[in-house]
């Protein structure tokens, strides 16, 4: 049973734009969430990360919101660029799953110039 | 930079042959893992190891085997090829929770 979703499998978006890439997940124990970047014939890079204390983490155009009680976060990109254009991953970890993250299937982002 | 290195990058071989996929990190890492990965579809955990001659089964079955000898390599074998293990493999290390995974290039296999 997937712990962690992604609904969108794809999402296109005009340069300049923000993008919004959401993710939710079952696992209520789950307190830290991360967001991979993963171009084609590589591995996935770290993007951004947060903890269940908080609600928002920003990272220069990257932030990330975590509304617990809905069991959501959101990945958000502004304003869009070309080079953004790749499938994000969001994972899930908790406490007792030790360092082991539960990934979702991936959004497909394709920013358009 | 890569720390954490995947060879062969792409490899296509026949049914029923014996292959070693190599993952190997610079940095020290106790906890490694090996991660298979379909188009469209979600990582699956198939092995880690938390430390020298710690190896364990992940939450997808897998016909493969691993072994950790030593800290900074985490092989994982393939004693008899088929077409369903055509996929992409990923090698991922990680020191403590808060700093994720760092993940190699990965290795696509084809079973033909």
């Amino acid at each position: 049973d997937q712990q962690v979703k992604q609904n969108s499998p794809s999402l296109s978006v005009q340069e300049g734009r923000i993008s919004i890439l959401n993710c939710d997940y079952t696992n209520s124990m789950f307190d830290y969430f991360l967001w991979y970047k993963k171009y084609p014939a590589e591995g996935p890079t770290f993007l951004i990360s947060i903890s269940s204390i908080k609600d928002k983490n920003e990272d220069g155009r990257f932030t990330v919101f975590l509304n617990k009680s809905a069991k959501h976060l959101s990945l958000h990109i502004v304003p869009s660029q070309p080079g953004d254009s790749a499938v994000y991953f969001c994972a899930a970890s908790s406490l007792n799953t030790g360092n082991q993250f539960y990934f979702g299937t991936g959004t497909s982002l394709t920013v358009i110039p | 930079e890569a720390d954490i290195y995947q060879t062969p990058r792409y490899l296509v071989i026949g049914t029923g042959k014996k292959i070693t996929l190599e993952c190997s990190q610079t940095m020290g890492h106790d906890k490694m893992y090996w991660y298979q990965q379909d188009p469209g579809m979600e990582l699956h955990l198939i092995h880690y190891s938390y430390g020298v001659n710690s190896t364990e089964k992940g939450d997808l079955s897998s016909e493969s085997t691993v072994s950790r000898i030593r800290t900074e390599h985490f092989p994982l074998t393939l004693e008899s090829a088929r077409p369903s293990h055509t996929s992409q493999y990923l090698c991922a290390s990680s020191e403590r929770r808060g700093d994720g995974y760092t993940f190699g290039s990965g290795t696509r296999l084809t079973v033909v």
